[in-house]
């Protein structure tokens, strides 16, 4: 089973922020949080991935809070091309614990 | 740098007929390596992962298997096809034992008739 929970769908208008919740409360101190996105059809790109500082990409950037029970995912600008099911994994750096995909967020950036 | 190869793109095939779908890496080694599936509307299901050549481990019981001939090489297969195999199928890897993210190919988009 995934650790994350996720809100099902988001909308956001086009040009603004799009703010990707996500709850991870039982992670551990070894694990880390992963985005990705997928469009339709297509394989799932890899967005952005932090341990416990915020990190920021050319993408993204990655908010997680400070008792690391929560993060966020953040597009500075969505466009229509950002309209994909994004999915939060919590991963363990030890070895043999695998990505679990939950069902993710489907964002709908609208014109 | 770091590229996965995933054919063919797209496969329609009858009931009962068999499966060989074939996964490469390009430019590392020793690469952890994973199958999924995902059906219509549905999330990712992890089906096979391999930390080595020859070393599959399962994570459902199923209709399919799954090899490792080469080091950067992944293999899925059937002898039989089930119309439940339907599905697009997507092969990932990543760097042995390490935080560094997982990497995932085009797709197999595999219809059974």
């Amino acid at each position: 089973d995934a650790k994350t929970t996720q809100p099902p769908s988001m909308d956001c208008a086009e040009g603004r922020a799009a703010n990707l919740p996500c709850n991870h409360s039982t992670i551990s101190g070894n694990e880390y949080v992963y985005w990705y996105r997928q469009i339709h059809s297509q394989g799932p790109q890899y967005i952005i991935h932090g341990l416990k500082n915020n990190e920021t990409n050319e993408m993204a950037s990655l908010i997680i809070t400070e008792d690391r029970k929560s993060s966020t995912l953040i597009l500075p600008h969505a466009t229509l091309r950002d309209t994909a099911v994004y999915y939060c994994i919590v991963r363990d750096l030890n070895y043999g614990q695998n990505f679990v995909f939950g069902p993710g967020t489907r964002l709908s950036v609208l014109p | 740098s770091q590229t996965i190869h995933q054919w063919p793109a797209t496969l329609v095939q009858p009931v009962g007929s068999p499966l060989s779908l074939e996964c490469t890496v390009e430019g590392t080694s020793n690469p952890n390596l994973y199958w999924y599936r995902q059906a219509a509307g549905r999330g990712l299901q992890l089906l096979f992962y391999s930390v080595g050549i020859g070393q599959i481990s399962s994570e459902v019981p199923q209709n399919l298997s799954a090899s490792r001939p080469q080091d950067r090489q992944f293999i899925l297969s059937s002898k039989k096809l089930l119309l439940s195999d339907s599905g697009f199928y997507l092969c990932a890897w990543t760097p042995g034992n390490s935080n560094q993210p997982q990497h995932f190919g085009d797709g197999t988009r595999l219809s059974i008739l």
